[in-house]
């Protein structure tokens, strides 16, 4: 299977600060099946970006997706209040889907 | 907008089985088109896919969990449902259903609020 690995576990920052999320696959990730998700507590996860980098409906665009192969970033150029949370990458290109660990997104 | 919303008991003894029901409004599984997955949440925070149906009644579930896992649809009640023997204290978790992006898109784009499952004696 495919193992994903994120980091930071956690990323201490600002409101309006610009955040830089990695995820990193131990094999290639086919056609860019990669998504990203946000968590807040309490919550199920929520779809914000799927193909490596299409914006899920109504997610706003300082959200963005980048990244091919084993290779992906999540960056959100400001952040707003609402944007801490934990983030999850997940690949769907081969079976089983998986997850990656999560990075944690904290006020500093 | 489709709705998704797990039940099934909070506490399972170990050795057990533990069965969960996923409901679905505002959209029927019948349609076809989408998958419909299992995905759970350990305490330490993992996401783990469990395993997926189709309105046919087609399954794939993930290696780690096969054997122990069974889903199953009942388009009548526009349901689907999670089997999972044998339940040990590994087993506890938040269990979430889901719906994917549709067109082999594997993503999830529906989730359920998610139902605490404990297992302990």
């Amino acid at each position: 299977e495919i193992v994903l690995t994120q980091s930071p576990g956690t990323l201490s920052l600002s409101p309006g600060e610009r955040a830089t999320l990695s995820c990193r696959a131990s094999q290639s990730v086919s056609s860019s099946h990669l998504a990203w998700y946000q968590q807040k507590p309490g919550q199920a996860p929520s779809l914000l970006i799927y193909g490596a980098s299409s914006r899920a409906t109504d997610i706003p665009d300082r959200f963005s997706g980048s990244g091919f192969g084993t290779d992906f970033t999540l960056t959100i150029s400001r952040l707003e209040p609402e944007d801490f949370a934990v983030y999850y990458c997940q690949q769907y290109g081969t079976s089983p889907l998986t997850f990656g660990g999560g990075t944690q997104v904290e006020i500093k | 907008q489709v709705q998704l919303q797990e039940s099934g008991p909070g506490l399972v003894k170990p050795s057990q089985t533990v069965s969960l029901t996923c409901t679905v409004s505002g959209g029927s599984i019948n349609s076809g088109g989408y998958y419909w997955s299992w995905i759970r949440q350990h305490p330490g925070k993992a996401l783990e896919w469990i395993g997926y149906i189709y309105y046919t009644a087609s399954t794939y579930y993930n290696p780690s969990l096969e054997g122990r896992v069974t889903i199953s649809v009942d388009t009548s009640k526009n349901q689907f449902s999670l089997k999972l023997t044998s339940v040990t204290a590994a087993d506890t978790a938040v269990y979430y259903c889901a719906r994917d992006g549709g067109g082999g898109a594997e993503y999830f784009q529906q989730w359920g609020q998610g139902t605490l499952v404990s297992v302990s004696s």
